[in-house]
């Protein structure tokens, strides 16, 4: 149970294109999911809070308007990577909490590379 | 506010020695902590957490953590380590109540045969 899946796993696209990322809980309701970004040097980074039905928390440092997070239902939340640069190439993992409050169950990430 | 810092970001044991990865956290209040696998080109798969039961805590794959709070640790251990066992470990930490995961920087564990 408590199931994420994120989608696409990988995706290539042009420069100045946008990247629509979706992150589904298949088995529970996410009101709050997350979405992290992980650096070449690995570390992973909270980017941002997605909250059904309201807007997103961004995290200090992270442009609202190239990540746009958009949480409309209860089960769905979409991050599209607006104009795209080769820097914004990296792992993308969005990441829900498990109803029952035993932990984090996250999606299997998606690797974004901009050409 | 929290952090976690994550001693050695390479580490390499040989088949059926010991593996021990080290996490120091840091938290305002009682932390939740966690540790996480990667493996290449996959997401995040949780192998233990300690939310304020037991301090040994037993996860899956044969790992196991021992949260001390004297020291502000939580070290990943298994007696033996295979060879699937090769890839990245996350250790996170949340505050009680909190949502959101912080996490360290990640340790990348090599098995030699």
């Amino acid at each position: 149970g408590a199931v994420v899946s994120q989608h696409p796993s990988r995706v290539i696209c042009k420069s100045g294109t946008s990247v629509k990322i979706e992150c589904r809980s298949l088995d529970f309701q996410a009101t709050t999911m997350f979405w992290y970004r992980q650096f070449p040097k690995k570390s992973l980074m909270l980017m941002a809070t997605s909250n059904e039905g309201s807007k997103a928390t961004y995290e200090q440092g992270v442009e609202k308007d190239k990540f746009l997070i958009n949480h409309a239902s209860l089960t769905l939340s979409t991050l599209t990577v607006t104009s795209a640069h080769p820097e914004d190439s990296s792992f993308y993992i969005c990441s829900a909490q498990i109803p029952t409050g035993s932990g984090y169950t996250f999606g299997s990430g998606t690797r974004l590379t901009v050409v | 506010a929290q952090s976690v810092t994550q001693l050695g970001s390479h580490v390499s044991v040989s088949e059926g020695a010991l593996v021990l990865l080290r996490c120091n956290y840091s938290s305002s209040v009682p932390p939740y902590l966690f540790w996480y696998v990667q493996y290449p080109n996959q997401g995040l798969q949780l192998l233990l957490k300690y939310t304020s039961a037991a301090t040994l805590v037993k996860g899956i794959n044969g790992f196991e953590a021992e949260f001390k709070k004297s020291e502000t640790s939580f070290h990943l251990t298994k007696p033996s380590a295979h060879m699937s066992d090769a890839a990245e470990y996350f250790c996170a930490v949340s505050e009680t109540g909190a949502n959101n995961l912080f996490f360290g920087t990640g340790t990348r564990l090599t098995v030699i045969p």
